[in-house]
């Protein structure tokens, strides 16, 4: 089946500091999806990507849809403390009968003040 | 985007117990999901479920141990078993309003078998 790495998986930063992390496939999706999820609480979707290339922004998170559909990657400006959480990439490829999404194991950011 | 309440938010069971989440959703959704959450990994589809039929179970899960209803678009229950220590984790449910779209996720149940 489809297999999602995901990196880094741990990322200890300073507030103020860019973040990179991406996802890669050893197969093709024709979505990929970013997520949060805070201690706690369910992942919470950040930005959906449709299209191979597409970039998208949302307030300080920017993602890529890579242009291969293997792989995606998301950045987040200028850390604060509350960006504090592990972040989930997810790929569909939703065709086939299969609409499931393929989750990355996650990476963990520590945001020190 | 659908909200997605699910109850209880947590557990503490015994263990050869049972415990039924609940997932409710404000509008009718295609596609609603189980998965677990293990401590510090990611998310393990458990099954889709299909509203008036049978949940669709991926491997190394099984009917008897999660059995799941969906009586309609909006909601689904799910049951963990004759609970172990093992069972805890967090259990998620997760809607896609329709197929090929994005999924969102339930704040999650946290469950602690004893």
């Amino acid at each position: 089946g489809q297999q999602l790495n995901q990196s880094p998986q741990s990322m200890f930063i300073q507030e103020g500091e860019d973040v990179s992390m991406n996802c890669t496939s050893s197969s093709i999706f024709n979505t990929w999806l970013w997520y949060k999820q805070d201690p706690g609480e369910g992942p919470v979707l950040l930005i959906a990507l449709y299209k191979a290339g597409e970039l998208t922004s949302n307030g300080r998170l920017t993602a890529q849809f890579g242009i291969t559909r293997k792989d995606s990657f998301l950045n987040i400006s200028a850390s604060i403390p509350s960006d504090v959480g592990i972040y989930f990439c997810a790929g569909q490829l939703n065709k086939g009968g299969s609409y499931i999404p393929t989750f990355g194991r996650g990476t963990s950011l520590i945001v020190h003040p | 985007s659908a909200v997605i309440s699910q109850k209880p938010s947590r557990d503490i069971c015994q263990r050869g117990t049972s415990l039924t989440i609940q997932c409710q959703v404000d509008s009718q959704v295609t596609m609603m999901f189980w998965y677990r959450q293990q401590p510090g990994q990611s998310l393990t589809l458990i099954a889709t479920a299909n509203q008036g039929s049978e949940a669709t179970y991926e491997s190394g899960f099984v009917i008897d141990k999660f059995p799941i209803s969906r009586p309609n678009l909006t909601f689904s229950t799910l049951t963990v078993s004759n609970m172990s220590p093992e069972d805890s984790s967090i259990y998620l449910c997760s809607v896609a309003p329709e197929l090929g779209f994005e999924a969102f996720f339930g704040q999650g149940t946290r469950l602690t078998v004893v």
